[in-house]
């Protein structure tokens, strides 16, 4: 079945808004990490957060692991903010691999 | 300068071709890995190399092989491709494959057609 799943599939904000995207995975050894995905598609490393929260500028990122879920909080959000925003957990023990969620896309529109 | 680099960024083929995607970083990470990427599936896993020679299967391997003969090398090859081969492959590296802090650095993408 599907390890890690993510939502909203989409979101549409208006420049200033927040944002909660939510992620829920099927392990509770997850090392769990968040991408984001340029419209152009590079794929960037934002949080590796395998518990608790962490702060980069306007982004939190909230993991309970014992719950099985993650958030990322984006605040005061900006048109520059678009994209994709990707959680991934690593699965398959010592030599593991990263599995991705689906995604969850953003449109920030002034 | 950490860089991982694809090449081509854009690829054309017809179906039965063969197709070499190739990936480059100067990190000296030890494991790189293969993605596609298809619309409303986010990133499937391919290959994992852990090092020189030392290739295992991802998720979807069937249909891809790949090559890995120097550590900052690591190539995709596609004998024979098919149309549902389409899409956009990344290449990734990280320092270690399993460590508790791991960081992945990813390629630009190739985005390869298959007609």
């Amino acid at each position: 079945g599907q390890q890690v799943q993510q939502s909203p599939a989409s979101l549409v904000l208006q420049e200033g808004e927040n944002a909660e995207l939510q992620c829920n995975f099927s392990s509770t050894a997850t090392r769990l990490q968040w991408f984001y995905q340029h419209p152009g598609g590079r794929l960037v490393s934002l949080f590796y957060n395998p518990s608790g929260t962490k702060h980069t500028g306007r982004l939190t990122s909230t993991t309970v692991t014992n719950e099985r879920r993650s958030s990322l909080h984006i605040s005061s959000s900006q048109t520059t903010d678009s994209g994709t925003y990707f959680c991934a957990i690593w699965t398959g023990g010592l030599s593991g691999k990263l599995t991705f969620g689906e995604g969850t896309q953003v449109t920030v529109i002034s | 300068d950490m860089k991982v680099t694809q090449m081509p960024r854009y690829l054309i083929k017809r179906m039965g071709e063969n197709v070499l995607l190739e990936c480059g970083q100067d990190m000296s990470h030890e494991t790189m890995y293969w993605y596609r990427q298809d619309p409303g599936l986010g990133l499937q896993l391919i290959y994992i190399s852990y090092d020189v020679d030392s290739n295992s299967e991802g998720d979807i391997p069937k249909g891809y092989r790949v090559s890995r003969k120097k550590r900052e090398h690591f190539s995709l090859i596609l004998d024979s491709a098919k149309t549902n081969q389409t899409s956009v492959y990344f290449c990734a590296s990280s320092l270690l494959g399993t460590s508790s802090n791991e960081r992945l650095f990813f390629g630009h993408g190739t985005k390869l057609s298959v007609l």
